[in-house]
């Protein structure tokens, strides 16, 4: 079993659309959560983190974590063109304990906004 | 320049070739590591470097050579590699290993292996 679980889709919604995308996971210690985005030809770029339960918001962007559950979810309101490209879950235990913090990542889903 | 800077942004290498990819941050970070994002694949972390010194290789073979001569540059050196190892190889810096959240990658060397 992966540690962690990404539909990597694609995803094709049209503009203007609620986007909820998602990841599963296998690490009870994990407790700092990330999604990332990547467009075609760039790296990664961190869209919104969070640390243990519970929900964030930032404009169009709102993030959820379940821990009960191992569920976290990114959901994209008024979707935009603008957001195509990969998102990509990823999350760290407890980096206090170790000597680096580790990320772990799924694979990606690959989002398309059609006008 | 700022930011995380990768070169070549793409490379076609033949299995006997040697060949070198480059990282250059111009963040003040401390820390730099390697990645490598294959198709359908989650992004693999291969190398961690701390102030130069190299604290973490992730059962990486040995036909994969990293170098960091200073905290501001990273290098991966490749030799006699094989066609699964071509993907897209990502470098990223940030403050500290500790600071998770402050991750900056570049652009990526796109490889390719024939």
């Amino acid at each position: 079993q992966k540690e962690v679980e990404q539909d990597p889709g694609p995803l094709s919604v049209p503009e203007g659309a609620i986007v909820s995308l998602n990841c599963t996971y296998s690490n009870s210690a994990f407790q700092y959560f990330m999604w990332y985005r990547q467009y075609s030809r760039k790296g990664p770029e961190l869209l919104m983190y969070t640390y243990s339960s519970g929900n964030k918001e930032d404009g169009r962007f709102t993030a959820q974590v379940d821990k009960s559950s191992k569920y976290i979810s990114l959901f994209i309101r008024d979707s935009q063109p603008s957001d195509s490209a990969t998102y990509l879950c990823a999350m760290s235990g407890v980096a206090g304990g170790t000597s680096y913090g580790k990320l772990t990542f799924g694979q990606g889903t690959i989002l398309t906004v059609h006008p | 320049e700022t930011g995380v800077t990768q070169t070549p942004r793409h490379l076609v290498m033949g299995m006997t070739n040697k060949k070198s990819l480059k990282c250059e941050q111009h963040l003040g970070h401390n820390a730099m590591y390697w990645y490598k994002q294959s198709a359908k694949k989650p992004l693999e972390l291969m190398f961690v470097y701390n102030f130069k010194e190299q604290t973490e290789n992730n059962s990486v073979p040995s036909r994969f050579s990293p170098e960091c001569p200073n905290s501001s540059h990273l290098f991966l050196h490749l030799h006699t590699l094989q066609p699964e190892d071509s993907a897209l190889y990502l470098c990223a810096s940030s403050p500290t290993p500790r600071q998770i959240y402050g991750y900056t990658f570049g652009s990526g060397t796109r490889l390719t292996v024939v």
